[in-house]
């Protein structure tokens, strides 16, 4: 089956260090999302890409997040400096048809 | 802008019930709407989608909506739960007018818990 690989799956770190999540979308899908799931705000979107252009990046604190596509292969988000407050699970989705997002199992974070 | 209200965060129901979880939205153009599941510890998967035509709308796993315009609301049923769909359910919104109708708003969630 085809699946949207995320890694790590957790990841404990300390305040102000650099987070790195990775995320291999499903061969042939166009678009790209990060999630971003919390207790208190639910699932925020934070990027998204269509054909490895951004698209829509509002979402997304601009000061210490940066989300990029260096091939139709790898999505990257990163967070630096973080924050305890950036502690949540990290999903992301990609798609091709319309709503039909297929989503990885997500990154774990936990800033100290 | 496009917003989902899902009315209830917890629902317990016994197995074999029937169960209903509840969607509102809210926006000032047409809309697609989606519920998602997410098991435990696994990201979220699609269940059913409207876009257009038939209000009633069939999904996987005997889950069904069905969409009310006059009331926004895209109301999720199964008539008798089994235990294997204890999970967290999302409603979501898009504007079919934006950008490939892929980004999605999703409401808060509700968690469905089937008691044996």
């Amino acid at each position: 089956d085809a699946r949207v690989t995320q890694t790590p799956r957790h990841k404990v770190t300390e305040m102000g260090q650099e987070v790195t999540m990775r995320c291999q979308p499903i061969l042939g899908h166009n678009t790209v999302f990060w999630y971003r799931q919390t207790m208190m705000q639910g699932l925020e979107l934070l990027a998204y890409f269509r054909n490895r252009a951004p698209l829509d990046d509002s979402g997304m604190p601009k000061d210490r997040f940066s989300a990029e596509m260096p091939d139709a292969t790898l999505a990257t988000l990163k967070i630096q400096p973080s924050e305890p407050r950036d502690s949540a699970v990290y999903f992301c989705a990609s798609g091709l048809s319309t709503g039909k997002l297929f989503f990885g199992s997500g990154t774990q974070l936990s800033v100290l | 802008a496009q917003s989902v209200t899902q009315l209830d965060s917890q629902v317990p129901v016994f197995e074999e019930a029937p169960v209903e979880l509840r969607c509102n939205y809210s926006s000032s153009v047409s809309v697609y709407l989606f519920w998602y599941v997410q098991y435990p510890n696994q990201g979220l998967q699609l269940l059913l989608k409207y876009l257009s035509g038939s209000t009633l709308v069939k999904g996987i796993n005997g889950f069904e909506a069905e969409f009310n315009k006059s009331q926004t609301s895209f109301h999720l049923r199964k008539p008798s739960v089994h235990i294997s769909d204890t999970a967290e359910y999302f409603c979501a919104v898009s504007d079919p007018q934006i950008q490939g109708a892929q980004k999605l708003v999703f409401g808060q969630g509700t968690r469905l818990t089937i008691n044996p």
